[in-house]
């Protein structure tokens, strides 16, 4: 079945840095990623949608100068938290929409992100 | 706007019971319907997917039925099992290519 490879599984960061996750499709060609967010006990947000070639379409409420997100191939997608600061921490998830008609939705396996 | 809801938020039951696990939707304009689970700290894994067109899917123990036009589904779980343990999640997209909205979730905890 197809598989979203993300990496880092876990990040910790000092506050005022970058840092970036990256989804892959695996065996397949993810046209359009989401990217969720999740905290704790509660379930996921959606924060931004990313087609390839083009800009991503940020959910209301999510800073698109902080959340940075680029979708340059078919096959990867990446989000870059910018000048992180501790209320950034939190469970960040990719997806990728179905490759077929008849399949799910896959999701990475999420990144906990610490900033300290 | 697509809501979904999941009944109970939180079960509790002993090891062997078989269970029932409530998902609603409140716009039947469903491309399928997705079950997932997810264990703490970890990503989700996706359990049964119900094409819009279908009624249920059946994998093992689970079975997952849909009535798209009632905006419900269920999720049953027979012979529970200690390791059935986490939470689970339904989620819906209006299309192919829209995200998922996914309900709160139910916590499940089977006791040995």
């Amino acid at each position: 079945g197809a598989v979203v490879s993300q990496h880092p599984s876990w990040v910790i960061c000092k506050s005022g840095t970058s840092v970036k996750i990256e989804c892959r499709s695996l065996d397949f060609q993810a046209t359009t990623m989401f990217w969720y967010r999740q905290f704790p006990k509660q379930s996921l947000m959606l924060m931004a949608t990313s087609n390839e070639g083009s800009k991503a379409t940020y959910e209301q409420g999510v800073e698109k100068d902080k959340f940075l997100i680029n979708h340059a191939s078919l096959t990867l997608s990446t989000l870059t938290v910018t000048s992180a600061h501790p209320e950034d921490s939190s469970f960040y998830i990719c997806s990728a929409s179905p490759d077929r008609a008849q399949d799910g939705y896959t999701f990475g396996s999420g990144t906990r992100l610490t900033v300290v | 706007k697509q809501e979904v809801t999941q009944i109970p938020a939180a079960l509790s039951v002993p090891e062997g019971e078989n269970l029932v696990l409530n998902c609603s939707f409140t716009d039947s304009a469903i491309y399928n319907l997705q079950w997932f689970r997810q264990d703490p700290g970890k990503g989700l894994t996706s359990l049964l997917l119900i094409q819009s067109s279908q009624r249920e899917q059946t994998s093992g123990r689970l079975n997952a039925s849909l009535d798209k036009s009632s905006g419900r589904s269920t999720l049953y779980i027979a012979a529970s099992q200690p390791g059935d343990s986490a939470t689970y999640l339904c989620a819906v997209p209006h299309s192919g290519n829209t995200p998922l909205v996914f309900g709160k979730g139910t916590r499940l905890s089977v006791i040995a």
